[in-house]
């Protein structure tokens, strides 16, 4: 299993990102994805998931109207679109694969680097 | 939401030591708990699921134990390369999922 994430770098408060991630080696329609942040010095926090068939999403309440997580299976990509970006959504993003059955995350990718600040 | 609450926040343990990690949840979740170790610059590796189920690949040395609100991963001898940050993770009944603020395992 391989997760590549894409699409970090330095916005400005206000502003937009979409981050992106390829997955290969499994069947990546058949498993929900994750995204998870980790802020400098901070913890891992979980932001968003998505259904299999990306019919269902969930997100943490901290980003709900301004991150829209969505998948294209055709591309074997889930992308996290971020919009209204603040300083403190500055983070390490690593997107991870679930669990056949339950929401651990079993594989992850090595992240990218979004930093918010003008 | 459903906090989940580890301690220590940092371990001093010697190599070939035991150490014992703990996370409470604020409600209760069954089973449905993972384990999972960070090393800076690193992609996270889940270690333990459904509580007490090794990953892939995850030396026996790591034991997971508990269910309702009460949890503990302990490594029963620690090797160099298990210095590291651990967090839990619950994903019991619907989002949001939550971490436990971590705890870090020191060389004493």
């Amino acid at each position: 299993v391989q997760l590549v994430e894409s699409g970090g770098g330095l916005v400005q408060p206000g502003g937009s990102l979409i981050l992106s991630c390829a997955g290969s080696r499994f069947t990546f329609s058949t498993y929900w994805m994750t995204w998870v942040r980790q802020a400098p010095g901070k913890g891992l926090e979980w932001v968003a998931n998505i259904k299999e068939d990306g019919s269902e999403s969930y997100y943490v309440d901290s980003v709900k109207g301004r991150f829209s997580i969505s998948r294209d299976n055709a591309k074997n990509s889930v992308y996290l679109h971020m919009d209204s970006l603040r300083p403190e959504d500055s983070a390490v993003y690593f997107c991870a694969r679930e669990g056949s059955t339950s929401s651990f995350f079993e594989y992850w990718g090595q992240g990218t680097l979004v930093t918010v600040s003008s | 939401e459903i906090v989940m609450t580890q301690s220590p926040a940092t371990l001093s343990v010697s190599p070939g030591k035991r150490a014992t990690l703990s996370c409470r949840a604020s409600q209760r979740i069954g089973s449905n708990i993972a384990w999972y170790q960070h090393k800076p610059g690193q992609a996270p590796r889940l270690l333990i699921y459904d509580a007490s189920t090794r990953a892939t690949a995850i030396p026996a040395r790591f034991i997971g134990r508990g269910s309702g609100t009460e949890f503990t991963l302990t490594i029963s001898s620690l090797q160099s390369e298990d210095f590291a940050v651990y967090y839990c993770q619950h994903y019991n009944y619907r989002p949001p999922w939550t971490f436990g603020q971590g705890t870090k395992v020191e060389v004493k």
